[in-house]
């Protein structure tokens, strides 16, 4: 019983094509995020949503595109892959409630590679 | 522009030592700051946390210290033990509007070797 869960874990892809990562959090959250840990290892917000609604949307390309079904859940689906988008990407959530929006709950991450 | 720095890419001490883990940052209206680490292959654990209206933090063998004039963070582990090899990020926050936007370090490995 995993608390936050992502697939694919490992995702390998040419350049051009379009792929999506899926997350989901059984904690009761309201609150979800994305983050790409790039080369150099910092991890970057990318987007956050609070019961479905967007409320972080970092600069981030277009080709990027998070969608929220429910608040159990935040996909991450990306068009025409670039090989700048080689990272690993993690998921997370969090209660939004002060400081406890903070204290946030990480999924394993999934290693994305663009040949 | 990285406004949360963390300088040492690495520490090695020796199993029942003092670790020290050092973070710095440029933007003053940061307000939270928070320790998280990892193990290889999982995702980020929260550590501790600390607000900038105190100084100090204490959970069990973990300490962080905020001195905001030198805008630096840093994380104690006494006594350091084999467990706690991982890499550990500083974060830092402005609470306003409780986003839960976090400015993360790149992050320091710390091996504590038995």
């Amino acid at each position: 019983d995993t608390a936050v869960s992502q697939t694919p874990k490992y995702l390998v892809t040419q350049m051009g094509n379009d792929k999506s990562i899926k997350c989901e959090q059984n904690l009761g959250h309201d609150t979800m995020y994305w983050y790409k840990q790039d080369s150099k290892k910092f991890l970057k917000i990318m987007f956050s949503y609070n019961n479905k609604e967007l409320i972080i949307n970092e600069t981030v390309p277009n080709r990027f595109s998070p969608k929220s079904p429910d608040k159990a859940h935040l996909n991450l689906h990306i068009n025409s892959l670039e090989l700048g988008d080689s990272a690993v990407y993690f998921c997370a959530s969090s209660l939004r409630e002060r400081e406890r929006s903070y204290e946030q709950y990480f999924g394993p991450g999934t290693r994305l590679t663009v040949t | 522009d990285q406004q949360v720095k963390q300088n040492s890419p690495s520490l090695s001490v020796q199993e029942g030592r003092i670790s020290i883990l050092n973070c710095d940052y440029t933007n003053s209206m940061f307000d939270y700051f928070l320790w998280y680490k990892k193990y290889p292959a999982e995702g980020p654990t929260f550590l501790i946390s600390i607000s900038s209206i105190k100084d100090k933090n204490e959970d069990g063998r973990f300490t962080v210290f905020l001195n905001k004039s030198a805008k630096h963070l840093s994380l104690h582990i006494v006594p350091s033990q084999p467990g706690d090899s991982a890499v550990y990020f500083c974060a830092a926050t402005r609470r306003s509007g409780n986003t839960g936007k976090l400015i993360f370090g790149q992050g320091t490995t710390l091996q504590v070797k038995p």
